[in-house]
């Protein structure tokens, strides 16, 4: 049941763009996406809950397609802040609260 | 200042023996959840809490036990069933509604030898 996320991993030189992409089987109720660095936790991002939703802030945004049970997280001019795993974790009208997550992007920025 | 709480952060054990993950949060939150993770394997859901005294298997619950007696605590034990227990161990918490974010304990990593 777990959201299929793509591309696994993507290098950018800083200043780069990048889309990660997050589909689901079920119907979804909402999408969540999350940034894990190295050793720590995973630190929430955005939540999106109405098809066709876009929500950013700073230079990374994501959408949200409810028919295609897609998401899609973008992320612009690319800083070496930007490094991390990036997960999107998904809630469905058949489980409610059962957040499930994908297997994670990993996600490496250069100078 | 509200949080997850972990602990502890790195345990040892040896093969057969169970071991309890202990996850505490005053946040207030109804849903709690326990993650596996595992490289490449992303963050896999053993098992979550909606409620006080209910909880529901996730995906991977096989040779995994938990209880939630107390709003704050939802404690993961790994039995000595469970085949392969060496990973990281996240848990997490959220309000309840099924539209809020989670917030993540930072972890424990246990070793199996």
């Amino acid at each position: 049941q777990q959201p299929v996320q793509s591309p696994q991993a993507v290098i950018l030189r800083e200043g780069e763009d990048a889309v990660i992409n997050c589909s689901s089987s079920k119907a979804l109720y909402s999408v969540h996406w999350y940034r894990q660095k190295h050793g720590e936790a995973p630190v929430f991002l955005m939540i999106l809950l109405k098809g066709g939703e876009q929500k950013g802030h700073d230079k990374i945004s994501a959408s949200f397609n409810e028919k295609k049970q897609q998401s899609s997280l973008y992320l612009t001019a690319s800083q070496l802040s930007y490094s991390g795993t990036y997960f999107c974790g998904t809630e469905t009208w058949e489980y409610g609260n059962k957040l499930v997550f994908g297997a994670g992007t990993i996600l490496r920025v250069k100078s | 200042d509200g949080g997850i709480t972990q602990s502890p952060k790195y345990l040892f054990r040896k093969e057969g023996q169970n071991v309890t993950l202990s996850c505490e949060q005053n946040l207030n939150h109804d849903a709690m959840y326990w993650y596996r993770q595992d490289p490449g394997q992303g963050l896999r859901l053993i098992y979550y809490s909606q409620i006080v005294n209910d909880f529901q298997k996730g995906d991977i619950a096989e040779g995994y036990s938990v209880s939630r007696e107390k709003k704050e605590s939802f404690p993961l034990t790994v039995t000595s069933a469970q085949k392969n227990p060496t990973a990281f161990y996240l848990c997490a918490s959220a309000l309840g509604t099924a539209n809020t974010e989670a917030f993540f304990g930072q972890g424990t990593r246990l070793t199996v030898v």
